[in-house]
């Protein structure tokens, strides 16, 4: 079956101790991306990256860090988490249309619900 | 200011009955716009996108119609099931001097009730 994986899906932490979110696709997809969503604001894009080895940051990298070793992962790290970072964190996936640099459709994954204390 | 609007931002509806869902944009320009269905707990699943020069586009009870001289665009949703609870999230793919960018709103909260 064709899906995004995350883990964990649900977290519970302390401030500053080092995490991983682990994202996972299995549609040979070229683009990755993470995103976070708060209440009232949408969607806000943290990290993408198109394609191995190659990543950028969004509208809110600070924080965060990504890397992408393989094809078929992506994983998020916040390496001194603190409580502003207490989200639901998104990641997705898709091919790239040709010539674009924004995936056509992006396959989102369940979520991961982060709260930082 | 969100340059992606939507409204309402709740909508309880009956079952069996009709609805549409509004989103107004100011991104500009822009090269299509996405509709998402979320489910509560669950990540964004596409409905319909639409190029700047479509004017309407159909998923099975879903129909999503976009106006690029008013940025608007709708979600009508036809004889509402109680699956279509859920919120309904307007992307807009921004295109500016070769920079690309994902806008999204803040989506529609919709409940059907039996």
């Amino acid at each position: 079956e064709a899906q995004v994986t995350q883990n964990p899906r649900y977290l519970i932490t302390v401030t500053g101790k080092k995490l991983t979110v682990t994202c996972s696709q299995n549609m040979n997809h070229e683009y990755m991306s993470w995103y976070r969503q708060d209440p009232g604001l949408g969607l806000r894009q943290i990290y993408y990256s198109m394609n191995v080895e190659v990543t950028d940051k969004g509208d809110v990298p600070e924080g965060y860090k990504v890397s992408r070793k393989e094809k078929r992962n992506f994983p998020l790290i916040l390496e001194s988490p603190s409580p502003n970072q207490t989200s639901l964190y998104f990641c997705a996936s898709s091919f790239l249309a040709g010539g674009h640099e924004i995936p056509y459709e992006q396959y989102f994954g369940p979520g991961t619900r982060l709260t930082v204390t | 200011k969100n340059q992606v609007e939507q409204s309402p931002q709740s909508l309880i509806i009956l079952e069996g009955k009709n609805c549409t869902l509004q989103c107004n944009y100011t991104v500009s320009p822009f090269s299509n716009l996405r509709w998402y269905k979320q489910d509560t707990g669950r990540g964004p699943v596409s409905l319909t996108i639409m190029t700047f020069s479509e004017n309407t586009k159909s998923n099975g009870r879903y129909t999503a119609t976009l106006d690029a001289d008013t940025k608007q665009s709708s979600l009508h949703i036809t004889a509402s099931q109680l699956s279509d609870s859920a919120s309904y999230i307007c992307v807009v793919h921004e295109v500016n001097f070769g920079n690309e960018k994902l806008t999204f709103g803040t989506g529609t909260r919709l409940t059907i009730i039996p």
